[in-house]
């Protein structure tokens, strides 16, 4: 069964800190992985895209790590700021083919950045 | 360039009636992503179109349609609305590629059943 698990499920972190979320996932066929930000109340914004190929990419203060052999990523921010409270969401494709199959979506990781 | 617009940004019914959400995708995206999330939780799947068909859909009962149109932008119905229907309505688009397709999301559509 495809899955996507996030944790931990909630955090609230000193503004200034570093953290990291876990996303584990057992999508077949792979195609990539996506981190997203969403405030909110709002869409949910693109964070970092990852591919088989992959294995770290940054985005500013966001960096992500993906290990296609476990089938684990994690999404680092360092310095935490006030802004990044919300909610942080794993999304895994699969691939039919050479298009895009179904998204598999993590239930997300709620981060609370606190003065 | 536009992002995905969605409307209506918000929209108020009444249990029993119909709801129609509408999605444009960003200019060359050929598939279109619909989820609901309802307060508090995580994006559930309802649908997905490419290229004017449905490619899958999510396990919604069947008052929950939609549609996608020769220029790609999309619609989804909900009829026979529910109290439980409210929730923030997200539409998704993607170029369809697998390696590269980027998926981007429009604000959404905030149902509020009364």
């Amino acid at each position: 069964k495809n899955q996507v698990e996030q944790s931990p499920q909630s955090l609230i972190i000193l503004e200034g800190k570093n953290c990291t979320l876990q996303c584990n996932y057992t999508v077949s066929p792979f195609s990539n992985l996506r981190w997203y930000k969403q405030d909110t109340g709002r869409g949910p914004v693109s964070l970092t895209i990852m591919t088989f190929s992959e294995n770290t990419k940054s985005n500013g203060r966001y960096t992500a790590t993906l290990d296609a052999d476990t089938k684990q990523s994690s999404l680092h921010i360092t310095a935490s700021q006030l802004s990044d409270s919300a909610s942080y969401i794993c999304v895994v494709s699969a691939r039919r083919g050479s298009t895009l199959g179904r998204l598999y979506f993590g239930r997300g990781t709620q981060l609370t950045v606190w003065p | 360039e536009a992002g995905v617009t969605q409307s209506p940004t918000h929209l108020i019914k009444t249990r029993g009636q119909q709801a129609t959400l509408r999605c444009s995708p960003i200019s060359g995206h050929t598939s279109v992503y619909w989820y609901q999330q309802a307060l508090g939780l995580g994006l559930q799947f309802l649908l997905w179109y490419d290229e004017g068909e449905e490619r899958n859909r999510g396990n919604f009962p069947p008052r929950f349609s939609g549609r996608q149109f020769p220029n790609y932008s999309s619609e989804l119905n909900v009829n026979a609305l529910e109290l439980e229907d409210s929730a923030l309505y997200l539409c998704a688009s993607s170029s369809g590629l697998a390696d590269t397709g980027e998926l981007f999301f429009g604000e959404g559509s905030r149902l509020t059943v009364l």
